[in-house]
This record gives C-alpha cells, structure tokens and sequence, in this order.
C-alpha cells in the first residue's frame, strides 16, 4: 500500500539554526500540505501546496516558513530561524486532486527546538 | 472563529463494548468530514469519511453519522477492542474543493480496557 514517508524521523536544532523537514507524498497525488501538532494539541494546517505553488496557508505559516517541491518526489518545509515554540510534530499529507477527500499522513518528524 | 470541536476529551470502555464519539462544527459551508485515528507517535490515519448529501456511512466496524441541521458528527465503533485504544479527531474539508485545508477538532483519547 502506498504511503507519504518523512525524514528525519527527530530532529533536534539550537534555537535561530535553519531546519529542512523532507517528506515523499504518495507518487500520483498532486496535492501536498503541511501541518503541526504541538504535544497534546490538536493538528494545525500550515500550508497546501499544488502544481509548484501554494494554494492556501494559515497564520501560523509566516516568513520564515517556505515549501519546496524541489524535484519529482521530495516535498520539504523549511523553517529559517526556529523558535523553541516551533517545537512540534510536523505532519506531511498528499491527497489526489479530484473533489474534496482523503489526505494521507505521514508518520511526521519531531521538531525539538532548544 | 469557525472551528471543529469534540465534545469529550476522554472515553473509557470495556472490550466488547459499542464506542460513540461526537463532534460538533460549525461551519455551515463544510460538506466533507473525515474522521482519523491518532496512535502514539504516529500520523493521524484515516478511518472513515462522509460527505454532506450524506447522513450516514458505514465501513467494517465503523459507522459515522452526519446531521446537519445541528451540525453534529458522530463515529461509532462496535465490538470496541483494544487496539482501537487511541486519539480520535474529526476534520472537516471546509471550502468543498480538494487541496484546501482540514481543520481539526481537538481530539477524544479512546481507552479500551479488556
């Protein structure tokens, strides 16, 4: 069965360093979104994105967020200069694009900010 | 703002059991819902949806229910086992338009004791 994979699986950076979080959605979806779940909070959409632009993002995706679809397969979240409250689960979800449906999850990567 | 939410944090069953959880939202304009499963330290996964010409739908083990004169969701769970034992949340699709954002309830923590 096919499935969006995420690396790392932990990333652990100094507040103020630059980090990429790498995501592989599911080879014929077209769709691909971010979102966050801080530890015992509910999952946060950050951002859509859908033919190497993005469709819609919240408030929480501000500068020093950026998506980049950089070749066929990978599909990354760049975080400029983290904050220890950007420490969260970071879910990566692609969805095929026809109607409103299923968007498929990763595993997500723990983002530790210290 | 518009939101979805849950009506329970926690519910705690015996084995065997029938499982009901609820959720409220209320964005009129929302005609898709998904309900996913949350298991520690993974991704939310996919469990059931339904959309709003619907009132209900039924899956192996799983119903969920739609009323949209009070803008209520519902996911049952028969014969509950333990390994249902997880975090529940309901989403809603809330522009009927694929590649836009799920927004998210908070989450009922299902526990199933055997």
């Amino acid at each position: 069965e096919p499935e969006v994979t995420q690396t790392p699986s932990h990333q652990v950076t100094q507040m103020g360093q630059e980090v990429i979080l790498r995501c592989v959605p599911i080879s014929n979806h077209l769709y691909f979104y971010w979102y966050r779940q801080i530890l015992g909070q509910k999952v946060e959409f950050l951002v859509s994105f859908y033919n190497n632009e993005i469709s819609e993002k919240s408030e929480i995706f501000d500068d020093q967020f950026s998506v980049e679809r950089p070749d066929g397969s990978n599909f990354t979240l760049k975080i400029r200069s983290t904050k220890l409250e950007d420490s969260a689960m970071y879910f990566c979800a692609s969805s095929e694009n026809l109607g409103p449906n299923e968007q498929f999850f990763g595993p997500g990567t723990r983002l530790t900010v210290l | 703002g518009e939101s979805v939410g849950l009506h329970l944090p926690t519910l705690s069953v015996q084995e065997g059991d029938n499982s009901i959880i609820n959720c409220a939202y209320s964005n009129s304009a929302s005609d898709y819902f998904i309900w996913y499963k949350q298991e520690s330290g993974k991704g939310p996964q996919f469990i059931i949806d339904i959309r709003s010409n619907m009132d209900k739908r039924q899956g192996q083990r799983v119903t969920v229910l739609l009323n949209k004169t009070v803008k209520h969701l519902s996911l049952q769970i028969a014969a509950t086992q333990p390994g249902d034992s997880a975090v529940y949340f309901c989403a809603e699709n809330a522009l009927n338009q694929a590649g836009t954002a799920l927004i998210f309830g908070k989450g009922t923590t299902l526990s199933v004791s055997s």
